[in-house]
């Protein structure tokens, strides 16, 4: 049902960049792309949300490929607090009724 | 402002009872969602109301209701409950029912478990 894939584990060293990549190849063309994260023993939380072109926000970036079959999540410095799992997240519309489907996730390790 | 308030955090029911799951959305948005996390399944999507009506719903059978109250408040009811109904519930609140656009605030989930 997931319309998204992500790497199920990464890992990354405290202070450097993070990119955590995702497949969503059945995009449609009004789909935007969402990115949640879940901390442990939490519900998700909203990290950054976009169309097309790439979106900055305090938090991290995201960037969308040029055909939006693939997009990218960039912490810019990992901090041991973004050790979460990561949900890259489309609209799923089918029978009139309309979902968020969140797929398995990428749970990130920060090393100290 | 405070965040999506679920209450209890923690349940245990046994198989055949029923449980009700109550859910306060961040102060002003009438749109609140509901979805169940398991380790095997992950997060799934339950159902959605908006202004006291059902919107949207997931796979769930009809043992999984839920409703809207008019200051946006929501529970969720499971009758007959069932082993493989142990999970995480977690409520999500946000301004409209766009989920395209819109941000989704999740409350920290009531964990119930069934012997």
């Amino acid at each position: 049902d997931a319309k998204t894939t992500q790497p199920n584990s990464m890992e990354s060293n405290e202070e450097e960049p993070v990119h955590l990549p995702c497949n969503h190849s059945t995009i449609s063309g009004t789909d935007y792309i969402h990115w949640y994260r879940q901390l442990p023993s939490q519900g998700p939380e909203y990290v950054i949300h976009g169309l097309t072109s790439n979106v900055n926000n305090r938090m991290a970036s995201l960037a969308i490929a040029e055909d939006r079959k693939s997009s990218t999540l960039i912490l810019h410095r990992a901090t041991l607090r973004d050790a979460a799992v990561y949900y890259c997240i489309l609209r799923d519309a089918k029978g009139g009724s309309e979902k968020l489907v969140f797929g398995k996730g990428t749970k990130l390790t920060v090393n100290p | 402002k405070a965040g999506v308030t679920q209450t209890p955090r923690y349940l245990i029911k046994t198989r055949g009872q029923q449980v009700t799951l109550s859910c306060s959305p961040i102060s002003g948005h009438r749109s609140v969602s509901w979805y169940q996390q398991t380790p095997g399944q992950g997060l799934q999507f339950l159902f959605e109301y908006f202004s006291e009506t059902q919107r949207n719903k997931g796979n769930f059978p009809g043992r999984f209701s839920g409703r809207q109250f008019s200051n946006s408040r929501s529970e969720m009811n499971v009758s007959t409950l069932e082993l493989g109904d142990s999970a995480l519930y977690l409520c999500a609140s946000s301004l409209t029912t766009s989920l395209s656009t819109d941000t989704q605030y999740f409350g920290p989930g009531t964990r119930l478990t069934v012997l």
